[in-house]
């Protein structure tokens, strides 16, 4: 089965704290994705990378970054973490192939204070 | 722009009583739609992928089906353990679409004993 870690379930923050999510998949699966999910307006994209150290932006980006130095592991980082990032942040793999499914981890649920 | 719309929000159902769920999309050539089922305060699970219209999948007592517009997800005498929230998503044949899916907001099922 596939498997997606996600170090964190639950953690809280202060404003203007760093704050890294970490996640790890045992597929070597080459895409990996962090998304938010937020009651009301469902499941968002953050970023993606489709490679080793490649990332691209995706539907809501600002105030995150991210960092795939291996394969298996993809990091989210919020520079400055502020009130409205409180979400439940997803992370998920998927193979290259076309039409391959994206497989989601448990979750991560950030509050900021 | 690729969307996805699923209806209705929120479901009540009597443990047995079949209903069906409704994900109507707008994409650019669909590569794949899919659904997920979510358990409160989890990360989605995958349950199907359809990739062409008029192809059907089942699972127990689900069965997932696709037209050029829409999916529809029958649940057949459904039991209390069915009630979940499930996540309807899109794959875009081109484009930046075609290395993320495109979700819906969910139709929360709730099965009354």
């Amino acid at each position: 089965d596939v498997k997606v870690t996600q170090s964190s379930r639950y953690l809280v923050k202060r404003t203007g704290e760093k704050v890294f999510l970490e996640c790890v998949q045992d597929m070597d699966h080459e895409n990996m994705f962090w998304y938010r999910q937020d009651p009301g307006l469902g499941l968002r994209l953050i970023y993606f990378s489709y490679d080793v150290k490649m990332k691209e932006k995706g539907d809501i980006p600002e105030g995150y970054s991210v960092s795939r130095e291996k394969k298996e592991r993809f990091s989210l980082i919020l520079e400055s973490a502020s009130t409205n990032q409180t979400s439940m942040y997803l992370c998920a793999s998927r193979g290259s192939s076309p039409g391959n499914t994206i497989y989601f981890g448990e979750g991560s649920w950030l509050t900021v204070v | 722009e690729d969307q996805v719309t699923q209806s209705p929000e929120a479901l009540r159902l009597q443990e047995g009583e079949s209903s069906s769920l409704n994900c109507s999309y707008t994409v650019s050539g669909l590569r794949g739609l899919f659904w997920y089922r979510q358990d409160p305060g989890k990360g989605p699970e995958f349950l199907f992928t359809l990739y062409s219209a008029g192809e059907e999948k089942e699972k127990e007592r689900l069965k997932a089906t696709l037209t050029k517009k829409e999916s529809f997800l029958h649940i057949t005498a459904p039991k209390p353990e069915d009630s979940a929230t499930y996540l309807c998503a899109v794959q875009a044949n081109s484009g930046a679409g075609s290395y993320q899916l495109t979700f819906g907001k969910g139709t929360k099922l709730s099965v009354i004993p």
